[in-house]
Formats: C-alpha cells, structure tokens, sequence
C-alpha cells in the first residue's frame, strides 16, 4: 500500500545530541513537508521541498536542516542549535497544484530531548 | 490573531450525540482540509473540500467560500471518534498547510 513511513515512532536524545527523523514516501509526491506540533498548539512548519534537490524554509526553520536526494526520502535533522527540540514532528506530502491537493500524513516522531 | 481559528477547544458529548465543530480562517485558500489526530499522533485526513459539502459516513463538512467558514459534523457519535479535528487550510499560490489548533473531542458511552 502507499504511505508515508516515519521512523522511528519514539526517540530519546541527550542534550547537545543532533538526531535524524526519518520519513520515507512511495506516493510518487513532489511536495514533502515537516511540521511540528507542541501541546495547545496547531501544526508549524519546519521546512519543505516542492523537487528532488531543492527545500525552502517554514515558519520556524532554526535550528533544523533537511535534505532532498530522492523524492521518496526528505529526512530531518534536528540540531544542537535548537533550542526546544522536544516536540512532535509530522511528515507529509502532496501532489502541489495543479495536479491536485489532497495531503498525506505519517504517524509521527516523538522527540525527548534529555 | 491566528489565521485558522477552530471551537470549540474542548467538546464533550454523550454517545448518540449530533456533533458540530467549526473552523474560520481568514486567509485566501484553494483547499480546506479536516483531519482527524488520534492519541497515538498519527493524523488521517478526512475530508478535503474546496466548495459544497462533502459526505463520508457519519461525517459531512461543509464551507462557505464567501464566509471563510466550515463545519465538521458528526452525525450519531460514538465513543471510537473520541479524538482531535483539526482543520487545515492550504494557501492558493502555496502547497503548506496553515492549522488551526484543534478540537479535542471525547464521546462517553
């Protein structure tokens, strides 16, 4: 079946530590996002890439860097820099218009920074 | 002021119930999405509308363009829809989402 793959569902990371989230798509999409998600508030955008080799920044992109090789993989990677790296992170795609708009998510990492 | 506003925050509703969730935004959009957050995290889109109203069992969403406004309803609750609704619009040039914050929805037996 197609989807959007993250992994891993759960992680635990010492302070200082960069760590790598993974997401992984087989919907052939062009567009791959990274959001994050914090306890009383909506979903905020990290990054996303519209083409293989090319990403722009979202709304709160420090402290963050993706890379975009493949079209199937747009992996994170959460760095020393940020400041309050415990959170919830979602991957998600679509086709961008005009070829459609529908949107699809992955079941989520779960980051605690110790 | 956040640009997709969702009430309530908080809903409680006895099985059985017919439920309304709301979502205004203020933004121009090409795309209104409701999705559905369970307590594992993983979010499943349910609806994504861009005119009308759309049904999907018990579930129909409706927007009204001109308002920038849209519902969510659920039509004989039952305990399993116990979750967070949250409401997404995508912007017209752009292929983001910008979310509303959700409402938490629990259904008791």
């Amino acid at each position: 079946d197609g989807g959007i793959t993250q992994s891993p569902k759960y992680l635990f990371r010492k302070e200082g530590q960069n760590v790598t989230l993974s997401c992984e798509q087989n919907l052939n999409h062009d567009a791959m996002y990274w959001y994050r998600q914090d306890p009383g508030q909506g979903l905020r955008l990290i990054y996303y890439s519209q083409i293989v080799n090319d990403f722009q920044k979202g709304d709160i992109a420090e402290g963050y860097s993706v890379s975009r090789e493949k079209k199937e993989s747009f992996p994170l990677t959460v760095t020393s820099a940020q400041k309050n790296p415990t959170a919830f992170y979602l991957c998600a795609s679509s086709i961008d218009p005009p070829h459609g708009t529908e949107a699809f998510f992955g079941q989520g990492t779960r980051l605690t920074v110790v | 002021k956040n640009e997709v506003e969702q009430s309530p925050q908080n809903l409680t509703a006895q099985e059985g119930e017919f439920i309304t969730i709301n979502c205004s935004y203020s933004v121009g959009i090409s795309a209104l999405h409701w999705l559905q957050q369970h307590p594992g995290g993983g979010i499943v889109s349910l609806f994504m509308l861009s005119s009308g109203k759309k049904k999907h069992g018990r579930l129909i969403a409706t927007i009204n363009i001109q308002e920038k406004h849209s519902s969510l309803h659920i039509t004989a609750s039952h305990p399993r829809d116990s979750a967070v609704y949250i409401c997404a619009v995508r912007r017209g040039s752009q292929g983001n989402l910008i979310f509303g914050k959700g409402t938490k929805l629990s259904v008791k037996p």
